[in-house]
């Protein structure tokens, strides 16, 4: 079965910095990869997914990632930190056209200081 | 807000008693999902549903039972709840099963069981 792990359960950034919340996966198949944001006391919210075609996928907010089949990675990145961006981010492969194998990681919570 | 609703938001409840979660949602998707999310694990999937009366198991779906008698309402059932189960519950709903979709999610049922 397709599995996620995110490394680093907390990562701290200064504002203006660049923030870098790194995913790998595992997966059988092509994957298709998300990234997804959840603010405190919120559900969680898709931030941007990669299914097919060009490998860089640019999301909401101003943050991107890049799939590497090669590195079996899907790394979520902003070129500047704003304080708005302090949130819990979780990285989800699911590796069929079937939503009901998705997978979850951890999650990485996101600190911006000031 | 995507229409989608959990009740209760907060619920503390004794070990071997049964609780009921209701997800509603206003979107008419087909397919609803029930998640937990602990630290350390992200997301894991409970239940699902497909349909009116369609459900099936998750990964972690030991001691949960569910039921959609109507397309809005998706119910999450402990029937006799255990310490184990105290954790937070999330809803999420899709149009369609392929992966590219992605979820939307409820806020959130925080479901403490002492």
């Amino acid at each position: 079965a397709q599995s996620v792990t995110q490394l680093g359960s907390h990562v701290s950034v200064s504002e203006g910095a660049l923030v870098l919340l790194r995913c790998n996966y595992s997966s059988s198949v092509p994957p298709y990869l998300f990234w997804y944001v959840q603010y405190p006391n919120q559900g969680l919210q898709l931030l941007l997914k990669y299914t097919t075609g060009a490998t860089l996928v640019k999301g909401i907010n101003g943050f991107e990632a890049e799939f590497k089949k090669s590195e079996t990675s899907f790394h979520l990145t902003k070129p500047s930190a704003h304080m708005s961006d302090a949130a819990e981010y979780f990285c989800a492969v699911s590796a069929s056209r079937n939503n009901n194998d998705m997978r979850f990681g951890a999650g990485t919570r996101l600190t911006v200081k000031p | 807000d995507a229409g989608i609703t959990q009740s209760p938001r907060h619920k503390v409840t004794e070990t071997g008693t049964p609780v009921t979660l209701r997800c509603h949602q206003t979107e008419n998707h087909r397919y609803m999902y029930w998640y937990r999310q602990d630290p350390g694990h992200g997301l894991r999937l409970i239940h699902y549903s497909y349909g009116v009366k369609d459900t099936d198991k998750g990964e972690v779906s030991d001691g949960y039972s569910v039921s959609r008698s109507k397309t809005e309402d998706f119910l999450l059932t402990l029937e006799s709840a255990t310490s184990s189960q105290t954790s937070v519950y999330f809803c999420a709903i899709s149009e369609l099963a392929l992966s590219s979709y992605g979820y939307t999610f409820g806020s959130g049922t925080r479901l403490t069981v002492v």
